[in-house]
């Protein structure tokens, strides 16, 4: 089984500014996928950016990137040049390689932006 | 194309209604899952399609609640009997096969009164 723990319920950033989302998990898969979802208001889950664990390399998606430790379980996210459009609920989630692979997700950080 | 689109988008139950709740998956992706969350919480795996096959149920939380998708593409998550835990945004999402990142759907949002 796995699990996923966000320990920051909301987090505040001022625009232009930068802000880390933490995210901890536990997994007895040797090979895993870990992703970050936006969820806005619209309650539409939007995929922000998602690590492959063999892979050594933290990924980036234009102003989003990660921080993977392997060994400590821990997959931060960070946005940088924070923008109002960036405010929303933040999940991190889990999940094993192949077809059947349901995620497993944490609580969310809510992410405020201000000017 | 067009992406994960979910019907209705609200709903409203008295306790013991059943709801039926539809998802269309984006063009040719075979997998299909459920998810329930609720309030305040991150999405939990309810059910998973392959093509027409339910291949993990093991999420539904009891059997008041069944999905189907008799022709591999679109999906319906039935709920027996309703009961005022069952209020929830139930999502839907897709993948192509050997893909693991989902794409999701608008979800419905389910209220019993």
């Amino acid at each position: 089984a796995q699990t996923v723990t966000q320990s920051q319920p909301e987090m505040s950033v001022q625009e232009a500014e930068t802000v880390t989302l933490s995210c901890t998990y536990d997994t007895s898969e040797s090979d895993y996928y870990l992703f970050w979802y936006k969820q806005p208001p619209s309650r539409q889950m939007i995929l922000v950016i998602r690590q492959e664990a063999y892979k050594q390399q933290n990924a980036t998606e234009n102003r989003f990137s990660v921080n993977f430790q392997k060994a400590a379980k821990s997959f931060s996210l960070k946005i940088s040049d924070s923008q109002l459009g960036d405010a929303a609920m933040y999940f991190c989630a889990s999940g094993d390689t192949g077809t059947a692979s349901k995620l497993t997700f944490g609580t969310g950080t809510r992410l405020q932006v201000t000017l | 194309g067009a992406g994960v689109s979910q019907s209705p988008r609200y709903k409203v139950a008295k306790r013991g209604q059943d709801v039926a709740l539809r998802c269309d998956p984006i063009s040719g992706h075979v997998s299909l899952f459920w998810y329930q969350q609720a309030l305040g919480q991150g999405p939990e795996f309810l059910t998973y399609f392959q093509n027409e096959a339910q291949l993990d149920k093991s999420g539904l939380p009891s059997d008041r609640f069944f999905a189907e998708r008799p022709e591999g593409s679109v999906s319906t998550l039935k709920i027996q009997r309703t009961q005022q835990e069952d209020s929830a945004v139930y999502l839907c999402a897709s993948s192509f096969p050997n893909q693991e990142t989902q794409y999701f759907g608008p979800g419905t949002r389910l209220l019993v009164l």
